[in-house]
């Protein structure tokens, strides 16, 4: 059954420090979003892609934070400037043209220190 | 600003017994309402959909959608130890975007 990935699967960084998460969506969808969650609490949005280009944004997806897809298979999450308080797990997910119904990859556990 | 409520819980049954999780919305234009069970340090697994009023039925779950109240429930029949997890409410936005609640623990007590 086709699944969405994720690389790595923890990264560890330094404060100020730029990250990249990288995501392979399921091969037909054409939507594709990045989540967050803090320990402890919500799913959060942080931004939609779709047609190469972001579709919406979440308050939480300030400048600091880009999306991109360079290729036709990878998905990329990019935090120039990491917080601590950008630790968290990472959630990729994507859709199909038809639905709604998302599917999440196993997400990147992200540690600022 | 769509908002998502569930009971957080925790919610315990014994083993067998029905488990019975409910979410209520904000937003009365919303069409479309999901399910995800996420297991403790992993991610939102989907488990149902559904988008019209009624009950809709996948093996042991049934989701309830009441439109006119803004509310949608999920019940698990013949629950299992296996099912402990957290489950979560979500609603899709005009972008697709999904606002999740903030989740229900449920522990199946064998």
């Amino acid at each position: 059954e086709p699944e969405v990935t994720q690389t790595p699967s923890h990264q560890v960084t330094q404060m100020g420090q730029e990250v990249i998460l990288r995501c392979v969506p399921i091969s037909n969808h054409l939507y594709f979003y990045w989540y967050r969650q803090i320990l402890g609490q919500k799913v959060e949005f942080l931004v939609s892609f779709y047609n190469n280009e972001i579709s919406e944004k979440s308050e939480i997806f300030d400048d600091q934070f880009s999306v991109e897809r360079p290729d036709g298979s990878n998905f990329t999450l990019k935090i120039r400037s990491t917080k601590l308080e950008d630790s968290a797990m990472y959630f990729c997910a994507s859709s199909e043209g038809t639905s709604y119904e998302q599917y999440f990859g196993p997400g990147t556990r992200l540690t600022v220190t | 600003q769509k908002e998502v409520e569930q009971n957080s819980g925790p919610l315990s049954v014994p083993e067998g017994a029905i488990a019975s999780l409910n979410c209520t919305y904000s937003d009365r234009v919303s069409q479309s309402f999901f399910w995800y069970r996420q297991y403790s340090g992993k991610s939102p697994e989907l488990i149902m959909s559904i988008y019209s009023n009624g009950d809709k039925e996948d093996g042991r779950f049934t989701a309830q959608l009441n439109k006119a109240s803004q509310y949608v429930s999920l019940l698990i029949r013949d629950s299992q130890p296996s099912d402990s997890a957290t489950y979560l409410c979500a609603v899709p936005g005009s972008a697709r975007q999904l606002t999740f609640g903030s989740g229900t623990q449920l522990t199946v007590l064998p």
